[in-house]
C-alpha cells in the first residue's frame, strides 16, 4: 500500500545549526508533498510543500528537497531555533487530492 | 478568520459504546479529513468528505463512520467502542482546487476509551 516513512525518529540538534529531516516515500503518484510540523497539545500545521514536478521549494529558514529518482524527500530549517522544537511529518498527497498521506514523524530536540 | 474547531476536545468513554465527534471547517472550506493520532501509529487516514460526499476512506473497520452536512461541518462516529480505539482525532479542512497540499487542522478531539 502507500506509505511515507521517516529515516529517524529522533533528532537533537544545537541552536543555531541547521536542521535536516529525511522522509522515504513510496508513491510516484502523488501530486504534493508536505511537511508538517506538530507541537504539543496542537493539531499538526503546515510548513511547506512542493509539487511533484519541483525538486527544491524555499520558505523562510526551511528548504525542501525532492528526489524523485530515490523517492526521498527532507527538510532544511537554517539556524534552529528552540521554538522548532517539535515533531515533524512528512506527507504526500495523491493525486485528486482526496486523500493525504502522513509519515511517522520525527522529533527535533533543539538544545540551547 | 476562525480555524477548525473540534468537539468535544476530551471525552472518556467505555468499551462498546459509541461516540460522535464534531469539526467545523475554516468558513469556505469545503473539503473535511479526519485521522486517528496514536504514540504506535502516527497520523491513520480515516476518511475524506467534499459536498457531502464521502470521497476517500482509510483502511478502518466498518464501526468508523462519517458524515459532511450541507454548510461543510462534518461528524465522526465511532461504534462499539474498543480500548485500542483511544487516541487523538484530528480533524482537517482545507480549500479545493487551489495548488497546495495544505491541510488545515484543528487540536482534536482526545478519545479514552476504558
Amino acid at each position: 500500500g502507500e506509505s511515507v516513512g521517516l529515516h529517524l525518529p529522533t533528532l537533537s540538534v544545537q541552536e543555531g545549526d541547521n536542521s535536516i529531516i529525511n522522509c522515504a516515500y513510496s508513491n510516484s503518484a502523488s501530486d504534493y508533498f508536505i511537511w508538517y510540523k506538530q507541537e504539543s497539545g496542537k493539531g499538526p500545521q503546515f510548513i511547506i510543500d512542493i509539487r511533484s514536478n519541483m525538486d527544491k521549494r524555499q520558505g523562510q529558514r526551511v528548504t525542501v528537497l525532492l528526489n524523485k529518482t530515490v523517492k526521498h524527500l527532507s527538510l532544511q530549517i537554517a539556524a534552529t531555533q528552540p521554538g522548532d522544537s517539535a515533531v515533524y511529518f512528512c506527507a504526500e498527497r495523491g493525486t485528486g487530492g482526496f486523500k493525504t498521506i502522513f509519515g511517522a514523524g520525527t522529533r527535533l530536540f533543539v538544545k540551547a | 478568520k476562525a480555524g477548525v474547531t473540534q468537539t468535544p476536545r476530551y471525552l472518556i468513554k467505555t468499551r462498546g459504546q459509541q461516540v460522535t465527534l464534531s469539526c467545523s471547517p475554516i468558513s469556505g472550506h469545503r473539503s473535511v479529513s479526519w485521522y486517528q493520532q496514536t504514540p504506535g501509529q502516527g497520523l491513520q487516514f480515516l476518511f475524506e468528505y467534499f459536498s457531502e460526499t464521502q470521497r476517500n476512506k482509510g483502511n478502518f473497520p466498518g464501526r468508523f463512520s462519517g458524515r459532511q452536512f450541507s454548510n461543510s461541518r462534518s461528524e465522526m462516529n465511532v461504534s462499539t467502542l474498543e480500548l485500542g480505539d483511544s487516541a487523538l482525532y484530528l480533524c482537517a479542512s482545507s480549500l479545493v482546487g487551489r495548488n497546495t497540499g495544505e491541510l488545515f487542522f484543528g487540536e482534536g478531539s482526545r478519545l479514552t476509551v476504558l
